[in-house]
């Protein structure tokens, strides 16, 4: 199947500090791409969707200031964590659409931990 | 918006038997139905899906049953292995938006 790639897998950072995650999709042009938070033994959330080349949209309760959302080019979306606290900590994944297939491949995810 | 509820939330069974996960879906106009397998710390790995024009799809081991009218979704894995032992997510979709059910912590028993 198709290829999402997450960097970094993991990151540790001080309170106040700002983190950069990036998506690509390796084999496929990704017009959508997904971004979800998962805590530990929950399900993944739905934070926002992005669109190439627009404003990403996000789910209600996600702070678009705080999680900013960049999708420059068909195969790379970045989520920034700005002013990251340690409630931020948690498990980012990312999602891709391949328009051709109809189909969401998920990145191996990017655990952030904030002290 | 859509809600999918999945049950059970833990569930063992011994190797090489049968395991099933139920989910419904509250949105009719949900047509896409994906399952999802997670191990630790990693992503979510697409499993099987089904679209809302077929009620059944299998793939080797793994099977799934949609019923529309009842809007529920099921997973079957027979002869269940060792590395079957992960967590399962359901989830559904009407458009490009993914909606996860919490998930089935499946343990598979020597």
């Amino acid at each position: 199947g198709a290829v999402v790639s997450q960097h970094p897998s993991w990151v540790i950072c001080k309170s106040g500090t700002s983190v950069k995650i990036e998506c690509r999709s390796l084999d496929f042009q990704a017009t959508t791409m997904f971004w979800y938070r998962q805590f530990p033994k929950q399900s993944l959330m739905l934070m926002a969707t992005s669109n190439e080349g627009s404003k990403a949209t996000y789910e209600q309760g996600v702070e678009k200031d705080k999680f900013l959302i960049n999708h420059a080019s068909l195969t790379l979306s970045t989520l920034t964590v700005t002013s990251a606290h340690p409630e931020d900590s948690s498990f980012y994944i990312c999602s891709a659409r391949d328009w051709t297939q109809e189909t969401q491949y998920f990145g191996p995810g990017t655990r952030l931990l904030v002290l | 918006g859509e809600n999918v509820e999945q049950h059970p939330s833990t569930l063992s069974v011994q190797e090489g038997d049968s395991a099933v996960i139920k989910c419904t879906y509250s949105d009719s106009a949900s047509n896409y139905f994906p399952w999802y397998k997670q191990e630790l710390g990693k992503g979510p790995q697409l499993i099987i899906d089904i679209r809302s024009n077929v009620g059944e799809k299998k793939d080797q081991r793994i099977a799934v049953t949609l019923n529309k009218t009842a809007k529920h979704f099921s997973l079957h894995i027979t002869e269940t292995q060792p590395e079957d032992s992960a967590v399962y997510f359901c989830a559904a979709s009407e458009d490009d938006k993914i909606i996860f059910g919490k998930g089935t912590r499946l343990h598979i028993l020597p």
